[in-house]
C-alpha cells in the first residue's frame, strides 16, 4: 500500500534556529508531487512548497526548502531562521497520477519555536 | 481574490442527526474535495466533486454524500451522525486541467463538527 509517513509527532526549535522536519513516502510510481501543508490553530491548511519527483533542484520558497533525496524516498522540510508565528502542525502530502488527483496526507508533526 | 469559503465555521449536532456543509471555491477552481480531519490526526479524504460529479471517493460509508453545483460550489452531507464524527470538516479547491501534480490546492478554514 502507498503511504506516506511523518515520524516526529513533535519539535521543538529555538527561535531564528533553523529545524528540519522528516517525510518519507513509500511508492513504486515513478511520478507524484510532494507537498508541505502549515496548519495553525485556526484550522486552515497554508501551502509551503511543492516538489515533483522529476524535478532536478530541490524546492525553495523563501525560509522553507525541501530537502529530497529520491533514492531514499524522503522530502524533508527545512525551515531556516524560525520565527514564532511557524508554530503550528506540518503535514507531509502527495498525489499520484495512478491514485488519483487527490492529496494524501501523513500524521502531522507538531512545531514548537521557543523565544 | 477570494479563497475558499466553508460555512458554517462551527456546528453542534446531536447523534442520529444529519447535517450539511457547504463549501464555495476560490474563484477560477472547478474541483472540490473534502478532508475529515479528526483531532490530532492527518486529513482523510472523504470524495472529490468535478463536474457536478463524484469523481473519487475514499473510505468512507455512505451516510457520507455530497452535491457539486453549476458555480462549482459545493456540499457535503452527513446523515445519522454518530460520536466519531465529530472533526474538522476541510473543503480544497483546485483547477482540474492544471495536471495532477498541480499545486493548486487551495483550503478553506474547515468547518468544525461536534456531536453529541
Amino acid at each position: 500500500a502507498q503511504k506516506i509517513t511523518q515520524t516526529q509527532p513533535g519539535m521543538f526549535v529555538q527561535e531564528k534556529e533553523a529545524v528540519t522536519l522528516d517525510c518519507t513516502y513509500d511508492t513504486s510510481d515513478p511520478s507524484y508531487g510532494l507537498f508541505w501543508y502549515k496548519q495553525p490553530s485556526s484550522g486552515e491548511m497554508i501551502f509551503l512548497i511543492y516538489q515533483g519527483s522529476y524535478d532536478q533542484q530541490n524546492a525553495t520558497e523563501g525560509r522553507y526548502s525541501l530537502n529530497f533525496q529520491k533514492a531514499r524516498k524522503s522530502a524533508n522540510l527545512v525551515i531556516s531562521a524560525s520565527q514564532l508565528g511557524d508554530s503550528a502542525m506540518y503535514f507531509c502530502a502527495w498525489i499520484t497520477m495512478e491514485y488519483g488527483n487527490k492529496l494524501v496526507f501523513g500524521a502531522g508533526t507538531i512545531l514548537r519555536v521557543k523565544s | 481574490d477570494a479563497g475558499v469559503t466553508q460555512s458554517p465555521t462551527h456546528l453542534i449536532k446531536t447523534r442520529g442527526q444529519q447535517v450539511t456543509l457547504r463549501c464555495s471555491p476560490k474563484s477560477g477552481h472547478d474541483t472540490v474535495s473534502w478532508y475529515q480531519q479528526a483531532l490530532g490526526q492527518g486529513p482523510q479524504f472523504i470524495f472529490q466533486y468535478y463536474e457536478e460529479e463524484e469523481r473519487q471517493r475514499g473510505n468512507f460509508p455512505d451516510r457520507f454524500s455530497g452535491h457539486q453545483f453549476p458555480n462549482y460550489s459545493s456540499e457535503l452531507n452527513v446523515n445519522a451522525l454518530l460520536l466519531g464524527d465529530s472533526a474538522l470538516y476541510l473543503c480544497a479547491s483546485s483547477f482540474r486541467y492544471r495536471g495532477p501534480y498541480s499545486y493548486g490546492y487551495t483550503f478553506g478554514s474547515g468547518t468544525r463538527l461536534t456531536v453529541v
